[in-house]
């Protein structure tokens, strides 16, 4: 199995809708991140969390939010999905030293 | 600011040749830098990583990577490629402690012929 899984891998929503993406990591750390991929961009950070009651701001955290469920668990939401977050999403987990990024395979998510 | 720039958009090479893939970052201390890579439909895999010590550095799947400080570079490479390497690759900078400061460049495709 996955180390790191990611649900739905496929998304599509009209813009209004609130959509929330799913991050679950069999690990056991303690990090995770939520990223986003656009072409020619590279990966931008959204937002990271430290460990359940530890949540950050990335990059570009507006317009999205997050929640710590547990150890394994990093939700990503959308309240009110716009045509311009459509992309990758990626969900990932590291060690404390965050010496090596686990990612999941990826959430295409496409606002209409 | 930290920033990573991976000059090259889109590298064709043919089955069986040398590849080297370019990296230039910017940081203020003693980066950590890592490459990744990813498959088609696949997330992020590490490949290789460098923080200190001899600066050629050896990867999985057969590619090596090396450390330039004077030149702040950080290439990719592999003496022989395999159809199985078409994918894109991911240059990252970050500090030693708190990776969650990553900054990934924009990615170089690499598109295999045979």
């Amino acid at each position: 199995d996955a180390d790191v899984t990611q649900t739905p891998r496929n998304r599509i929503t009209k813009t209004g809708k609130r959509i929330m993406l799913e991050c679950s990591q069999t690990k056991g750390h303690d990090r995770m991140y939520w990223y986003r991929q656009d072409p020619g961009l590279g990966l931008q950070l959204i937002y990271y969390s430290f460990d359940v009651k530890d949540i950050n701001k990335g990059e570009i955290s507006d317009g999205y939010s997050v929640s710590r469920q547990a150890q394994a668990k990093f939700s990503l939401s959308l309240e009110s999905a716009i045509p311009n977050q459509t992309a990758l999403y990626f969900c990932a987990t590291s060690d404390p030293q965050g010496d090596e990024q686990y990612f999941g395979p990826g959430t295409r998510l496409t606002v209409t | 600011a930290q920033s990573v720039t991976q000059p090259d958009i889109h590298i064709t090479v043919s089955e069986g040749a040398s590849l080297e893939l370019r990296c230039n970052y910017s940081y203020g201390a003693t980066p950590y830098l890592f490459w990744y890579v990813q498959s088609p439909g696949q997330g992020l895999q590490l490949l290789l990583k460098y923080f200190s010590g001899d600066t050629l550095v050896q990867g999985i799947k057969g590619f090596e990577a090396e450390f330039k400080r004077s030149q702040s570079s950080f290439n990719l490479r592999k003496p022989s490629v395999h159809w199985s390497d078409a994918a894109e690759y991911f240059c990252a900078v970050g500090p030693y402690f708190g990776n969650e400061k990553l900054t990934f460049g924009t990615g170089t495709r690499l598109t295999i012929i045979p």
